[in-house]
């Protein structure tokens, strides 16, 4: 079974402080993801990764950024933390499309557990 | 960007009862899931289904992708089956998921 798992699944900080979010995949999956979830507005995407050292934007990207070194780790991180990033977060990875007779088939992506993070 | 629609936003069930969660999308997909989220906030892969229909135990899920919809079939509901049900479209390279806003299910004993 595939096992993402991330490093905290409760965690409070300060105002103004940098914050790591940490991820980290079993499975050799080339794609890593970065999502929120709030209240009403359901998960939406941060950031991506489909290779090591490759990032690309997803739908709310602001005052996140995201590092890639290994295959295997995803990083989130709040450069200086506001209230309003006080959410749930969910890392989530998968293969690469793999090449069937015609198509491209896409694969499921995999969840962690997420992290529940305050910012105070 | 694609949008995705679920219905109801909200269900509840006596145990034992059946029900059909939907899915509708605005645009053809190369990727479609289901998840169930529980009480502690995991999320839970039930189907990877872009197209035809796939079952696993009480649980089935239908796509149908020419006309843009899925549906998710629940029955002999239990109450562990209760949490929220999320729909997931992608589109795109990488296959980045779009969500939906989700079906609570409420199963009471």
């Amino acid at each position: 079974d595939v096992k993402v798992t991330q490093s905290s699944r409760y965690l409070v900080k300060r105002t103004g402080e940098k914050v790591f979010l940490e991820c980290v995949q079993d499975m050799d999956h080339e794609n890593m993801f970065w999502y929120r979830q709030d209240p009403g507005l359901g998960l939406r995407l941060i950031y991506f990764s489909y290779d090591v050292k490759m990032k690309e934007k997803g739908d709310i990207p602001e005052g996140y950024s995201v590092s890639r070194e290994k295959k295997e780790r995803f990083s989130l991180i709040l450069e200086s933390a506001s209230t309003n990033q006080t959410s749930m977060y969910l890392c989530a990875s998968s293969l690469l499309p793999q090449r069937g007779s015609r198509f491209l088939l896409y694969q499921p992506q995999h969840f962690g557990d997420g992290t529940r993070l305050s910012i105070l | 960007g694609i949008q995705v629609e679920q219905s109801p936003p909200d269900l509840i069930l006596q145990e034992g009862a059946n029900s059909t969660l939907r899915c509708n999308f605005s645009d053809s997909v190369n990727n479609l899931q289901w998840f169930h989220q529980n009480p502690w906030g995991q999320l839970i892969n039930l189907f990877y289904i872009p197209s035809g229909t796939k079952q696993n135990g009480r649980l089935s899920a239908t796509t149908v992708a020419t006309e843009r919809y899925s549906l998710l079939y629940i029955s002999s509901s239990q109450t562990t089956d209760s949490g929220v049900y999320f729909c997931a479209v992608g589109k795109t390279s990488g296959s980045r998921l779009t969500f939906g806003e989700g079906t609570q299910l409420t199963v009471n004993p």
